[in-house]
């Protein structure tokens, strides 16, 4: 199975709240697990990734949190702020056969994010 | 560093009609995917390149989307002809044999 599922849909914080979404994948391939920050009218920027030999990675406020035996991760925002108001997209992906190289991301369903004042 | 780039940004056509999207991915990256993401919802891939090689194009429509990606840099996506259901935001991105992804703003089209 190469779906990776996402939730919530949408999620409202107040400014200095802590945002949370999750992620669920089913394939045991996937071995790089990239967030991605999509604003209005712009591509994905990638925000953060983690590989699953880890279970948390910190950038900044910025966290991922990854449980490998149940095959989840998720993203934490702390202190978030309404500038953080975007479309947040967890991914996963898999080498290509052979190991040599990577192939392509599958995306979650994403989720809005909105940070009021 | 230069971004990927994509043009045009807008674009809309009328169904039945052929459109061409083009994207320059950024220096020296030998792999370039084409997304499609279509309102509410995440990119899915349509094909992926490495050099100028089809890796995979599983999800390609392709009895009416293209691709090409000729020398191995620049590359084009066409549709011919289009539906109603085309009607999406399309992404190109590159990275190097890495994990990395990089994605341009996308071509959004529109078609009536």
């Amino acid at each position: 199975q190469q779906q990776v599922k996402q939730s919530p849909q949408s999620l409202i914080v107040q400014k200095g709240g802590i945002s949370i979404i999750n992620c669920a994948y089913e394939n045991t391939a996937f071995d790089y697990f990239p967030w991605y920050q999509q604003f209005p009218g712009k591509g994905p920027a990638l925000l953060i990734a983690i590989r699953p030999d880890v279970s948390e990675k910190k950038e900044g406020r910025f966290t991922i949190s990854f449980n490998k035996s149940a095959k989840q991760f998720s993203l934490h925002i702390m202190d978030s702020q309404p500038g953080d108001s975007a479309t947040y997209f967890c991914a996963a992906r898999a080498k290509n056969a052979g190991g040599t190289s990577y192939g392509k991301l599958t995306f979650g369903q994403g989720t809005i994010l909105t940070v009021h004042p | 560093e230069a971004g990927v780039a994509q043009s045009p940004r807008y674009k809309i056509i009328e169904k039945r009609q052929s459109v061409a999207f083009w994207c320059n991915p950024i220096s020296g990256h030998a792999t370039l995917y084409w997304y499609q993401q279509i309102l509410g919802q995440g990119p899915k891939l349509l094909i992926q390149f490495q050099n100028n090689g089809v890796v995979d194009d599983s999800q390609l429509p392709k009895d009416r989307f293209s691709a090409e990606r000729l020398k191995g840099v620049d590359s084009t996506l066409k549709i011919q002809p289009a539906k109603l259901e085309d009607s999406a935001v399309y992404l190109c991105a590159s990275s190097l044999q890495g994990r990395k992804a990089f994605f341009g703003q996308g071509t959004r089209l529109t078609v009536v």
